[in-house]
């Protein structure tokens, strides 16, 4: 298994700002992902983060919105740029296991934005 | 197009009763299966998963899954329901091979009357 720890946990920002999560792994993961869970919604892939080269985005998520950087195999940021209330919602990152990929993922606890 | 199908957006039983949650996936081949809980303020949990074998899985808490193939379906099951199972339920696949993405299914609310 992989512990996951997210920062910040929860924040309210302002319209038009942009904020960076943070995704630590406690142990080298080869797989990373970014979801997005809107209120009462279900989870959504914004994208796979790949170690030294840029992210894979899913379908109606695009770089300049979502910059992803994941610089090592341990660690990897999610910014959302320009925020609207509509990007309200859970972020979660998430992995696959430490001794490579078992089709298992492990969730971190997310980070709740509120934009206002 | 693949999807995941979760018919029951919210579900409430008794405490002590039997709980299943329905799961139907729409694939080509046989996916890898998954049943997460989130509980209120926390993150994903794994239930189980179904890779191959089989095709009944037992899980953490007390809960098993049957996948059937026939009916492209993994529903979830616990013969008897503690107050604390109260939480939101997640199915999900991911395709045989090595791709990692999680599809998610919409989610069903459990709710558990004293």
């Amino acid at each position: 298994s992989a512990v996951i720890s997210q920062k910040p946990s929860r924040d309210i920002c302002q319209r038009g700002t942009s904020l960076t999560i943070q995704c630590q792994v406690d142990s080298q993961v080869t797989m990373m992902f970014w979801y997005r869970q809107q209120p009462g919604q279900s989870l959504t892939l914004i994208a796979t983060a790949n170690q030294g080269s840029e992210a894979t985005y899913e379908s109606g998520f695009v770089i300049d919105k979502f910059p992803i950087s994941r610089p090592n195999l341990t660690f990897s940021t999610l910014t959302v740029s320009n925020m609207s209330p509509e990007d309200s919602s859970i972020y979660l990152c998430s992995v696959g296991g430490t001794s490579g990929y078992t089709g298992e993922l492990f969730f971190g606890e997310g980070s709740r934005l509120t934009v206002l | 197009a693949q999807s995941v199908t979760q018919p029951d957006i919210h579900i409430t039983v008794s405490e002590g009763a039997s709980l299943e949650l329905r799961c139907n996936y729409s694939y080509g081949a046989t996916p890898y299966l998954f049943w997460y809980v989130q509980s209120p303020g926390q993150g994903l949990q794994l239930l189980l998963k179904y890779f191959s074998g089989d095709t009944l899985v037992q899980g953490i808490k007390g809960f098993e899954a049957e996948f059937k193939r026939s009916q492209s379906s993994f529903n979830l099951r616990k013969p008897s329901v503690h107050w604390s199972d109260a939480a939101e339920y997640f199915c999900a696949v991911v395709l045989s091979g090595n791709t990692g993405k999680l599809i998610f299914g919409q989610g069903t609310t459990l709710q558990v009357k004293p």
